[in-house]
Parts: structure tokens; C-alpha cells; sequence
């Protein structure tokens, strides 16, 4: 299994938008609507940003969003600060009680 | 608030078996999945496997034939077993509820294993 396909790193200033993708394939990220995101910042465990393609857990920001089409699923950061600098992961439910996560991207608050 | 802690040697030597326990406290073990995830150093996650309370377990194809995990409801902790370490194996280890189709809310801080002689 190799890992879903993500931006090395994204960059974006203060009050801008920016946009994740996270590319697998239909039997992964095409085939079911478990798409997960994840931030981590340095040194730190990851938290739960969204979960089933577009749900935000309770406490997080409503400046992040998630959609997917086909095989892509992207994460969306609206409303840029400089504490979202961090790394993104997405992952995705492979059938089977699998799962498989993105190579992460970093992201840049200018 | 469910909290997680992983535990075990922080160095472990090449050939051996690499063995991680998390406990968990806030609530019981006895529903959900439990998942350990890796993560290399400067590198991304991986997920490693994952074990429900039925005792049924479901790995990584890349890492199923290394791979033993197993629970004690007595303790609310699951455990990791990895055989065969390499240098490679080395990475930060994370113990979190959640996996197949479920999402990862509560993650353990994670601990450090190195491999080396």
C-alpha cells in the first residue's frame, strides 16, 4: 500500500485561503466517505480536524472545511492564522478495517 | 476525558521484538477500536494495526507478519508486539482510539523507540 498523495507543503498569508488535496484511488479515497484529517504541530500528537470527508469534530474551527471529489479529497483552511501553521495528514479507510494515511504537507503561514 | 499512555523500552537492538503497552484511562477498553500509528522521524504517519474488544485484530499488509497485538480488559491496555526490528522499525510509536472506518480523537503523546545496537 503506498501512502495517499498529498503537496509536500502549501503556503499562504494571514486571511487567505488555502487548500489541501489528498489523492488515492477507488479503493480508498474514491471508494468511501472515511476521509480523515489530522494537524500536528512540532513535537506534538495529531488532532482530529475533520472526519468522514466533511465533519468537524466538536471545538474545531469553522475555518476548516472538507469536501471530496472522485479519487481527491481536499482540506480547506479559510481565514489563514498564524497558529495553523502546521503539518496536515489525511488518511482513508482501504476496506478490510484498513487504513491508510497521506505523506503530510506542511503548511506555511507567511 | 479518555487519555492514553504508551509504554516500554525506548531501545530496543536489531533481530529483537519491539513491545509497547498502552493504558487507558477516562474510559473503558471494552468498546472501540485501538490503533498504534508510527511516525519516523522529519517522516509521516503510519498506521500500524488495530484491535477490537472481540480480540479481532486487522494490520497493515506491510507489517502483518511482524505484527501482534492483543488486549487485557483487566489493565484497559492493548499492546504492541513487533518482531525482527530493523533500524527502519525506529520511529515515534502512537497508541490512539480509533481505526478501519473510525476516525482518531484520542491519541496517547507517543513514545520514541529507537533501534540500534
Amino acid at each position: 500500500q503506498s501512502a495517499l498523495t498529498q503537496p509536500a507543503s502549501v503556503s499562504g498569508s494571514p486571511g487567505q485561503s488555502i487548500t489541501i488535496s489528498c489523492t488515492g484511488t477507488s479503493s480508498d479515497v474514491g471508494g468511501y466517505n472515511y476521509v480523515s484529517w489530522y494537524q500536528q504541530h512540532p513535537g506534538k500528537a495529531p488532532k482530529l480536524m475533520i472526519y468522514e470527508v466533511s465533519y468537524r469534530p466538536s471545538g474545531v474551527s469553522n475555518r476548516f472545511s472538507g469536501s471530496k471529489s472522485g479519487n481527491t479529497a481536499s482540506l480547506t483552511i479559510s481565514g489563514l492564522q498564524a497558529e495553523d501553521e502546521a503539518d496536515y495528514y489525511c488518511s482513508s479507510y482501504t476496506g478490510s478495517n484498513t487504513l491508510l494515511f497521506g505523506g503530510g504537507t506542511k503548511l506555511t503561514v507567511l | 476525558q479518555v487519555q492514553l499512555q504508551e509504554s516500554g523500552p525506548g531501545l530496543v537492538k536489531p533481530s529483537e521484538t519491539l513491545s509497547l503497552t498502552c493504558t487507558v484511562s477516562g474510559g473503558s477498553i471494552s468498546t472501540y477500536y485501538w490503533s498504534w500509528i508510527r511516525q519516523p522521524a522529519g517522516k509521516g504517519l503510519e498506521w500500524i494495526g488495530l484491535i477490537y474488544i472481540s480480540g479481532n485484530t486487522s494490520y497493515n499488509p506491510s507489517l502483518k507478519s511482524r505484527i501482534t497485538m492483543s488486549l487485557d480488559t483487566s489493565k484497559n491496555q492493548f499492546s504492541l508486539k513487533l518482531s525482527s526490528v530493523t533500524a527502519a522499525d525506529t520511529a515515534v510509536y502512537y497508541c490512539a482510539r480509533g481505526g478501519g472506518n473510525t476516525r482518531f480523537i484520542y491519541w496517547g503523546q507517543g513514545t520514541l523507540v529507537t533501534v540500534s545496537s
